[in-house]
């Protein structure tokens, strides 16, 4: 089945830790995108990429790092350097020029989201 | 900047009520809106698309409308059931491929 695997689904750091977040697609999707949700606020955007070896930041980049070498591929870093990382992370993802199975263009898939709690 | 308002935050319903969710959007230069279900702890799931050409589209007892002149869209839940309970959300998708979401709709349909 096609979709977007996002792993580990719980994960806790220490302070001082980086720790990186898995997103993994089979969709054949362009551009995939990270966002940062935390509680009684909307999905706000961390980074975007729209094709291999180019990513952009989004309205909260302080503190991470993306990479993007493969194009079913967009791995999150969290950095020490971010000061309050504990929220709910989510992956999506969208194909250009193509209807989506689901038959509509420019559709934005989600993965299930990982969680991050800093201890 | 896109500014995207969900109103209102919470909602309770009884089982077999129709109901719409509103959403609203500040710049009317969209290229799609977007409606979305959250399952607590659980990533967003696609409900409706609509492009900016469009007036509205349906599946199943979902009926989503978009009014671009005034910055509105609406989802309309017919006959609601129980399992219709979650968080739904709306997204405009602007020139650029980036995406502005509301805060989103918490719905609890009571049996």
């Amino acid at each position: 089945d096609g979709g977007i695997t996002q792993s580990p689904k719980y994960l806790f750091r220490k302070e001082g830790q980086n720790v990186t977040l898995s997103c993994e697609q089979n969709l054949n999707h362009d551009a995939m995108y990270w966002y940062r949700q935390d509680p009684g606020q909307g999905l706000r955007l961390i980074y975007y990429s729209q094709i291999v070896n180019d990513f952009q930041k989004g309205d909260i980049a302080e503190g991470y790092s993306v990479s993007r070498e493969k194009k079913e591929s967009f791995p999150l870093t969290v950095t020490s350097a971010q000061k309050n990382p504990t929220a709910f992370y989510l992956c999506a993802s969208m194909t250009f020029g193509q209807k989506s199975a689901s038959g509509r263009f420019g559709e934005l898939f989600f993965g299930e989201g990982s969680r991050l709690t800093v201890l | 900047k896109q500014e995207v308002t969900q109103i209102p935050a919470a909602l309770s319903v009884p089982e077999g009520e129709n109901l719409v969710l509103n959403c609203s959007f500040t710049d009317s230069a969209i290229y799609n809106l977007q409606w979305f279900r959250q399952d607590p702890g659980k990533g967003l799931t696609s409900l409706l698309l609509i492009q900016s050409s469009q007036r509205e589209q349906t599946s199943g007892r979902l009926n989503a409308s978009l009014d671009k002149s005034s910055g509105r869209s609406t989802l309309y839940i017919a006959a609601s059931q129980p399992g219709d309970s979650a968080t739904y959300l709306c997204a405009v998708r602007k020139t650029g491929n980036q995406f502005y979401f509301g805060t989103g709709t918490s719905l609890t349909v009571i049996p």
